[in-house]
């Protein structure tokens, strides 16, 4: 079946680079996607990628894209206090309909 | 604009309450989602509307009846709902079809309380 792992939290310094990695077992998929989601708030799209791309970069935010480990990585550049978020990583389900599978989310705290 | 509206923002209701919530896009878009998410959890999918026909109910509790009116609006109807529904309710939209990227767009959710 399909599953989307992540850790749970990550602590960095501001001004310093934040890497959110995560792991996804369904090989079919498509498109892998990057949520930012802050305290009350809704989910706000960050980025995706599509299956056959390596990278994608994006201002501050760079995707990077295993396929043979099926490893996912969100590399946060010049990190602020104002990236104080969860982060949630989602594959497209690939069986027949858009349904996303998301990770359990990654806490990340930014401390001056 | 990549836009979607929710309303309300919060909501408190009785079990005993009917309430409604809603959402709007002006995207074009043709597809509409409805997730459940519970605190420091994922949201989970709960219905998916395409082209104004629900095409995915997630195995959802009758409590909960979800309505698309028109391509740009989906409402969620709540009926004798239990404490534990309490939850942020998002919705999403995307373009629909098939081929390419079907991105979805969320909204900032209803935050709803079940006394």
């Amino acid at each position: 079946g399909e599953d989307v792992e992540q850790s749970l939290f990550l602590s960095v310094r501001e001004g310093d680079s934040s890497v959110i990695n995560c792991t996804y077992t369904d090989s079919s998929s498509t498109y892998l996607y990057w949520y930012k989601q802050e305290p009350g708030a809704g989910l706000q799209l960050l980025t995706y990628i599509f299956s056959n791309m390596d990278m994608k970069q994006d201002q501050r935010l760079t995707v990077l894209l295993n396929k043979k480990d099926k490893h996912l990585s969100l590399r946060i550049a010049d990190t602020q206090t104002g990236d104080s978020a969860i982060y949630f990583c989602a594959e497209m389900f690939s069986g027949g309909y858009n349904k996303l599978i998301f990770g359990a989310g990654t806490r990340l705290a930014v401390h001056p | 604009d990549t836009e979607v509206t929710q309303t309300p923002k919060h909501l408190v209701m009785g079990m005993t309450n009917k309430k409604s919530l809603k959402c709007e896009q002006h995207m074009g878009h043709r597809a509409m989602y409805w997730y459940k998410q519970k605190a420091k959890k994922p949201p989970e999918l709960m219905f998916v509307y395409s082209y104004e026909k629900l095409s995915i109910n997630e195995s959802v509790p009758s409590r909960f009846s979800p309505e698309c009116p028109n391509s740009s609006l989906l409402n969620l109807h709540l009926h004798a709902l239990q404490p534990e529904d309490s939850a942020l309710y998002l919705c999403a939209s995307s373009r629909g079809g098939s081929g390419g990227t079907d991105t979805q767009y969320f909204g900032p959710g209803t935050r709803l309380t079940v006394l």
